[in-house]
């Protein structure tokens, strides 16, 4: 079956504009994180979801940051008045539950604020 | 707080053996994964150690120490394409589903 997937690849926006980022998980994978990684860095954790609601929202950075999954599936992670700093890669994984288990993430988007 | 510890690159010859290190200060222990990731790609899984000793996959092998905070990925036979990053991700205390990732290691094999 077909892996996670995220779009855009790509995301290029101006300071202070407002971005979503979406995540399609393995079909019926009921857990879904979602990462930031900075160049020569390990994934950093930023909220994870089982099933519909978010079960540790703890990495999220401020309250600019925001995820939904109102259906259990598809993910957006929502990021107002971006900042330079936001420019990194998010990483989205899922894995069959909510576990200590292996995860399987998509490809990413590239944010860059400029 | 939790802190996983890496080396930032190594080099290594094609058919080589190479062995990166990873150890790692957690508040309980529920398993340790490495996951390969090419640049600009996903981490995809390799290997999972939750007991300690050596589980072995084809050319690749983990080996987990929980006594010492430690585990290595061990590479066999090395090939061009093993030119990658390798991310060491530790699950911590019990009820917390959240890997702690390395920074990860990046290994660069050279004919």
């Amino acid at each position: 079956g077909a892996g996670v997937s995220q779009t855009p690849s790509n995301k290029v926006t101006e300071k202070g504009k407002y971005v979503e980022l979406r995540c399609d998980p393995i079909s019926g994978h009921t857990a879904l994180y979602w990462y930031r990684q900075s160049l020569g860095q390990g994934p950093e954790f930023l909220i994870y979801f089982q099933g519909t609601g978010a079960a540790d929202d703890s990495g999220l950075p401020n309250d600019r940051f925001f995820a939904v999954r109102p259906e259990g599936s598809v993910s957006t992670l929502k990021i107002q008045r971006t900042e330079r700093g936001d420019s990194a890669v998010y990483l989205c994984a899922s894995s069959p539950t909510a576990s200590y288990n292996e995860q399987f993430f998509g490809p990413g988007t590239r944010l860059t604020v400029l | 707080g939790q802190n996983i510890d890496q080396p930032t690159e190594m080099t290594a010859t094609e058919g080589a053996i190479v062995q990166i290190n990873c150890t790692y200060q957690t508040s309980g222990f529920n398993g340790l994964f490495w996951y390969q990731q090419h640049a600009g790609e996903a981490p995809t899984f390799l290997s999972y150690n939750v007991l300690d000793g050596l589980e072995e996959k084809g050319r690749f092998s983990s080996f987990l120490s929980r006594s010492k905070g430690y585990s290595y990925l061990l590479l066999k036979e090395l090939q061009m394409k093993d030119s990658a990053s390798y991310l060491c991700a530790v699950y911590a205390s019990g009820g917390s589903y959240i890997p702690t990732f390395g920074r990860g290691t990046s290994l660069i094999v050279h004919p």
